[in-house]
């Protein structure tokens, strides 16, 4: 296997404030990693796929101006909810890619915007 | 119609039952079937993954992958109670850049 943190595991903040979640691959190196998120008793729902070194893509409907995305090095991807609302109270999880096919994902961040 | 179909359960069955959870896809470019497991408030865990048709043991787990129906099964042997979780699958093509396409994901209890 493989293992990817992702930090914080919950958060509470205020409307209109941002938030800052990051996703680490630990043992491997990810050119590739994904963030999604989750509604409750729901699937994963891919929110954009973020690329090492370039801008991610978006998925569409995902607003790219609110969802920051910042791949920065092999092992770190970071997810910034901007001017958060209580809308974007979700479950958040980070996936990194080591092969082609194979994603293996974090622990998840509960966001809960009061 | 989704591309993978998968019954949300739950399903619940008595601790030491055979478990048989499984999929439908209607693309048959997927190539790569993977099987993730997801606690309650966790992310998922890769269980395990197959490429192309064919049958795949790791342990208590059996995935099965059948092209032809577009059919894909995993089942799960002397189930025990902390097998009780969403179970996920998961499929993909180069096509797609891998992307994974999901099921709903079955909800599985396993009774005492």
């Amino acid at each position: 296997g493989a293992v990817v943190s992702q930090h914080p595991s919950r958060v509470i903040c205020k409307s209109g404030t941002s938030v800052k979640i990051e996703c680490r691959s630990l043992d491997f190196q990810a050119t590739t990693m994904f963030w999604y998120r989750q509604f409750p008793k729901q699937s994963l729902m891919l929110m954009a796929t973020s690329n090492e070194g370039s801008k991610a893509t978006y998925e569409q409907g995902v607003e790219k101006d609110k969802f920051l995305i910042n791949h920065a090095s092999l092992t770190l991807s970071t997810l910034t909810v901007t001017s958060a609302h209580p809308e974007d109270s979700s479950f958040y999880i980070c996936s990194a890619r080591k092969v082609s096919y194979e994603q293996y994902f974090g622990p998840g961040t509960r966001l809960t915007v009061t | 119609q989704k591309e993978v179909e998968q019954d949300p359960g739950p399903l619940s069955v008595p601790e030491g039952a055979i478990v048989s959870l499984n999929c439908t896809y209607s693309n048959s470019a997927f190539q790569y079937f993977m099987w993730y497991r997801q606690y309650s408030r966790k992310g998922p865990e890769l269980l395990m993954y197959t490429y192309s048709s064919g049958n795949k043991e790791d342990g208590r787990f059996t995935a099965q992958v059948d092209k032809s129906s577009k059919y894909i099964s995993l089942f799960i042997r002397d189930s025990q109670p902390s097998d009780s979780a969403t179970y996920l699958c998961a499929m993909t093509s180069p096509d797609s850049n891998y992307q994974l396409i999901w099921g709903a994901g079955t909800k599985l209890i396993i009774k005492p």
